[in-house]
């Protein structure tokens, strides 16, 4: 079993569409949570971290349920910028060293 | 304030050469990763840095690939020789030392290899 698992999408949805991206993760040790966003051909850009009382950035967010394993990112309103791959990422010990483990990401296409 | 300084951009080489990737991080940054993402991938960690440090190379293929970061800054990766499965983005990414913010990962354009 892959330690982060996400549907890979493609997810085509129109303008102003709301749209959910999963996560599920495998190491219950693993103590903090985050949604990197990668364009086309750019590097991955940290998005928002996920707590577990969840939160919110405008039209973002994010909510974590650690007894299921879960991680969730919501984006509301959305806009043709909002086009990308959303990756979502685990931080836990591996060893004495902390790492950050990525899914494999979630195609969205925001279509006019 | 100069993010992750990342050449060549792109290398093309023909398999069983050798190829060399260089990463400049953040200034301040003690923390240095490199990272593979092959096409349709997340990006997976090689190996991390701290300072001139190796923290964590497990998943490092030692037989091909090495890296250093022989005065705690900069960092060189290598592959000798390299093989078609190599071809991939290398992303080096670079991260402060203050373990509240040390989570966030700062990446540069990453190293597009092919190998043919």
């Amino acid at each position: 079993r892959k330690e982060v698992e996400q549907d890979p999408g493609p997810f085509n949805v129109p303008e102003g569409a709301t749209v959910a991206f999963n996560c599920t993760y495998s190491n219950s040790a693993s103590q903090s949570f985050f949604w990197y966003r990668q364009d086309c051909r750019k590097e991955p850009k940290l998005l928002m971290s996920v707590y577990s009382s969840g939160n919110e950035d405008g039209r973002f967010t994010a909510q974590l349920n650690r007894a299921s394993q879960y991680i969730s990112l919501l984006i509301r309103d959305s806009k043709l910028s909002d086009s990308a791959t959303y990756l979502c990422v685990v931080n836990s010990f591996r060893g004495s060293a902390r790492q950050l483990t990525f899914g494999s990401g979630t195609q969205l296409t925001v279509l006019p | 304030e100069a993010g992750v300084a990342q050449s060549p951009r792109y290398k093309i080489i023909e398999k069983r050469q050798s190829v060399a990737f260089w990463c400049n991080p953040i200034s301040g940054h003690a923390t240095l990763y490199w990272y593979q993402q092959i096409l349709g991938q997340g990006p997976k960690l090689l190996i991390q840095f701290q300072n001139n440090g190796v923290v964590d190379d497990s998943q490092l293929p030692k037989d091909r690939f090495s890296a250093e970061r022989l005065k705690g800054v900069d960092s060189t990766l290598k592959i000798q020789p390299a093989k078609l499965e190599d071809s991939a983005v290398y992303l080096c990414a670079s991260s402060p030392p203050r373990a509240a913010t040390n989570e966030k990962l700062f990446f540069g354009s990453g190293t597009q290899l092919s190998v043919l």
